[in-house]
């Protein structure tokens, strides 16, 4: 089984609102991670956490706030978004191989609109 | 700087003809390379990857890549092309978990 999940798969949202992303594997994978992908673009890396510790975050301003609370679940927790953050927000997840890359498994990922 | 490039942005191919994409690296030392699909509106979908030995992999789909150290290249292939492979196709590169970088993509129209 090779399958993350996300939920929701679309979400609209206000500038002023506080919303959830929830991310799911039972891979026995450690290393979990949030992309951002505009149209058209390829997914950019936001947050990686291994061990349930975040080891990168890429500048990601601090309306976008990361939570791993066990080895399967990661959440992207939202607040004041600006409509610039609308997007496909992609998780995935790895084997941790030592600093090695392993492969990354993608989630569906979340429509997030920000109006 | 550790890069990867996908010169192609667009590529239009007939139903039933082969296909290849391309892609090449900037390292310093071989990066583990993937290609993935995406559907529209949809996650990336691993195709097949490269770490070592055999520098032609299988993947999915009837798709396979060849690694090139002398070119720097990671092209993917497919002797037939069907109506359902028409998606955006993105090769990434990296040699941590940290520092996965995918090609800018190239999107696949299949011609009936």
């Amino acid at each position: 089984d090779t399958e993350v999940t996300q939920t929701p798969k679309h979400l609209v949202m206000g500038m002023t609102n506080k919303k959830s992303l929830k991310c799911e594997q039972h891979m026995g994978h450690r290393a979990m991670y949030w992309y951002k992908q505009k149209a058209k673009k390829p997914p950019e890396l936001m947050f990686v956490y291994s061990y349930e510790k975040l080891s990168i975050n890429e500048s990601v301003p601090s309306r976008f706030s990361p939570e791993c609370p066990n080895s399967s679940l990661l959440n992207l927790h939202l607040h004041a978004l600006q409509p610039e953050d609308s997007a496909l927000y992609l998780c995935a997840s790895s084997q941790v191989r030592g600093v090695s890359t392993d492969t990354q498994y993608f989630g569906p990922g979340t429509r997030l609109t920000v109006l | 700087a550790q890069s990867v490039t996908q010169p192609d942005i667009h590529i239009t191919v007939s139903e039933g003809a082969s296909l290849e994409l391309r892609c090449n690296y900037s390292y310093g030392a071989t990066p583990y390379l993937f290609w993935y699909v995406q559907s529209p509106g949809q996650g990336l979908q691993l195709l097949l990857k490269y770490f070592s030995g055999d520098t032609l992999v299988q993947g999915i789909k009837g798709f396979e890549a060849e690694f090139k150290r002398s070119q720097s290249s990671f092209n993917l292939r497919k002797p037939s092309v069907h109506w359902s492979d028409a998606a955006e196709y993105f090769c990434a590169g990296g040699r941590n978990n940290n520092d996965m970088r995918f090609g800018a993509g190239t999107r696949l129209t299949v011609k009936p």
